[in-house]
């Protein structure tokens, strides 16, 4: 696709309950990062993809945390027994190079985000 | 570890006003450092960026310097439009990673 698609827009959660967030990255970016957005705070690094390997995830808070990108493209953010504190937005990103920001024009292309709220 | 300090919003201007969003940091080494811009429903977006102390970035009428002696890279912008009315995040990323660190992030409001 044109953009970095996430789905669902919006998600109600029940306190206990069990979500999966879904990323679509643009086709052929093979770094993909999670962040999450607590309401009126700037994006937190959660944690990173290149192709399928997971090489970052330090910034994922609990174990109740989990993502994954098995084929290398469309990556999952689970988030288990949520908890209100996990009501934020997620907000997905990819980009086409592995190299740092700094050496690189493109940057990232975000997605429009996830927001979750836990009841 | 990396931080980013950006000013509180919300920043109220009228149509045609100058623009300044304070933006300091504390990091090691040479980070990199971004103004990224989040309009009502869309994704963040990259507005500039500067790479090395003294580089100037500029895109859509906005520049920021990246000035090393005071860890800093303030956001300005001669003439605001009504169409300029989104959220501004300032980031940094390491010198060797790929990661960013956000600031809270700025709501700037322009009225006609």
């Amino acid at each position: 696709g044109a953009g970095v698609s996430q789905s669902p827009r919006y998600k109600v959660a029940k306190r206990g309950q069990d979500v999966a967030l879904r990323c679509d990255p643009i086709s052929g970016h093979v770094s993909l990062f999670w962040y999450q957005q607590a309401l009126g705070q700037g994006p937190e690094f959660l944690t990173y993809f290149q192709n399928e390997a997971q090489l970052d995830k330090s910034g994922l808070p609990s174990d109740r945390f989990f993502a994954e990108r098995p084929e290398g493209s469309v990556s999952t953010l689970k988030i288990q027994r949520t908890q209100q504190e996990d009501s934020a937005v997620y907000l997905c990103a990819s980009s086409p190079i592995i190299t740092s920001l700094a050496r690189s024009n493109y940057g990232y292309t975000f997605g429009s985000g996830t927001r979750l709220t836990v009841v | 570890g990396n931080s980013v300090t950006q000013m509180e919003g919300p920043v109220t201007l009228s149509e045609e006003a100058f623009l300044t969003i304070n933006c300091t940091y504390t990091a090691t080494g040479y980070p990199s450092l971004f103004w990224y811009v989040q309009y009502p429903g869309e994704g963040l977006q990259l507005l500039l960026k500067a790479t090395k102390a003294d580089d100037k970035g500029s895109n859509k009428g906005f520049e920021a310097t990246y000035r090393k002696e005071t860890t800093s890279f303030h956001l300005e912008k001669g003439s605001v439009q009504v169409s300029d009315s989104a959220v501004y995040f300032c980031a940094l990323s390491g010198e060797y990673g790929n990661k960013l660190v956000f600031g809270a992030g700025t709501i700037l409001r322009v009225k006609s």
